[in-house]
Formats: C-alpha cells, structure tokens, sequence
C-alpha cells in the first residue's frame, strides 16, 4: 500500500450510531489533518496532529473526536451525528504541519447520516 | 477575512483551449497560495503552489499568476485536453506554511473533445 488509505469508503449511520473512521498513511510523514468537503463548500479542516500531539480543532463539534495512537494512523470517532453531518471526510497527511510541503489526500470516506 | 472567493464555479472549455480560474483573499498574511486538483472519487492532489516573492509560476501547461496589491491570483491552463476535467482548488495560508490552509469552494473544469 502506497499513499494515504482511507476506510471504509462508504459509510451510513443512524444518528444514535458509534462508527468509526480510519487513515493511514505509508509516507513517513509527521502531520495527519481531518478535512470535511460538502458540497458547494470549501474544504474544511477539521483537526491537525503534529508529531501526535493535535495542534488544530477548528471548532469542531464535540460528536467528532480524533485520536492519533502514532504518526501514521489517525481516526476520527463518531457519534449522535446529525443529517448536516452528511459529507466526505478527508484525510491527509505531510512532512510536517507548518511548512509547504505538500498535502497528500486520501480517496476519503463517504459518510451519509441517516 | 479567511475566504478565498474562487470563480467560477464551473467552466467549460474546448480542447486546446486555455481555461482561466480566479481566486481573491482578503487576509494580507496569507502568503502561500497553492492549487490542488481533484477527480471524481479521488482526494485533491497538489497541483503547483506559488509564494507572493514571485509574480508567475510555470510548470509545464500550468501557470499560476499572482498580483499581490489586488490580492488575487489565478491558474492558466494552457492546450487544455480532455483529461484535465477535475475540479479545481486554490487556496491560501499564512506563515508560508500548509498548517491551515483555506480552500476556496472549487471549480468544475470541463474540457471537450
């Protein structure tokens, strides 16, 4: 596996489910981000992880929560999501948050709430 | 102040054509302004970057021109071709840096045959 993995690709939950996300990333980079993209909507960036430690909330609601176990695994946990949480979620990865190093997307992850 | 007004929001080209997307800032400290290529089912790929020290930036078909005192900056396509169709990306951070960068809500590039 090469790049940045995302799964599932697909994912539909009820509004009282617990699922989570998954991100890995096999470029030996340090920084992982959550990014939202919705439809007529600029990506959003939802989280970064610097080194592990989260260095961005971007004021995002509490029924999303990150984790980062190491730097090459990221999750995002969700629970009691709301329809307008519907969208696809982003992961990426860098060398480093903070520099202009480049951006790697992962495919995304295609949540629909139910 | 953080929004990059991209236009427009779709566009439709010939092949051969040269396809034109803008984008404008409003926060005078952003100053790393990268574009960032997305298809159908895939996640947006860095497509060229340019810093304000420099006017135009060209990287073989891709050109971004940057005009600082009127805070904006655009990507020229040039001989655009059928496989260039993808939805199209600029955005802007401050720092120089990719810590948080701010998207611009996209452009749908169509180019026909």
């Amino acid at each position: 596996e090469t790049g940045v993995t995302q799964t599932p690709r697909h994912l539909v939950m009820g509004m009282t489910n617990k699922k989570s996300l998954k991100c890995e990333q096999h470029l030996g980079h340090n920084a992982m981000y959550w990014y939202k993209q919705s439809a007529k909507k600029p990506l959003e960036l939802m989280f970064v992880y610097n080194f592990k430690e989260q260095t961005e909330n971007n004021s995002v609601p509490s029924r999303f929560s990150p984790e980062c176990p190491n730097s090459s695994h990221l999750f995002l946990h969700l629970h009691t999501l709301q329809p307008e949480d519907s969208a696809l979620y982003l992961c990426a990865s860098s060398q480093v948050a903070g520099n202009t190093g480049e951006l790697f997307f992962g495919e995304g992850s295609r949540l629909t709430v139910l | 102040q953080q929004q990059v007004k991209q236009s427009p929001q779709s566009l439709i080209v010939q092949k051969g054509g040269i396809s034109i997307i803008n984008c404008a800032y409003e926060n005078t400290a952003f100053d790393y302004f990268p574009w960032y290529q997305q298809f159908p089912g895939k996640g947006p790929a860095l497509l060229i970057a340019i810093r304000p020290d420099v006017s135009e930036k060209k990287e073989g078909r891709f050109t971004i021109s940057f005009n600082k005192s009127a805070k904006q900056f655009s990507l020229h396509i040039m001989d655009s071709q059928p496989g260039d169709s993808a939805t199209y990306f600029c955005a802007a951070s401050g720092g120089g840096s990719n810590y948080k960068l701010t998207f611009g809500k996209g452009t749908l590039l169509t180019v026909n045959p």
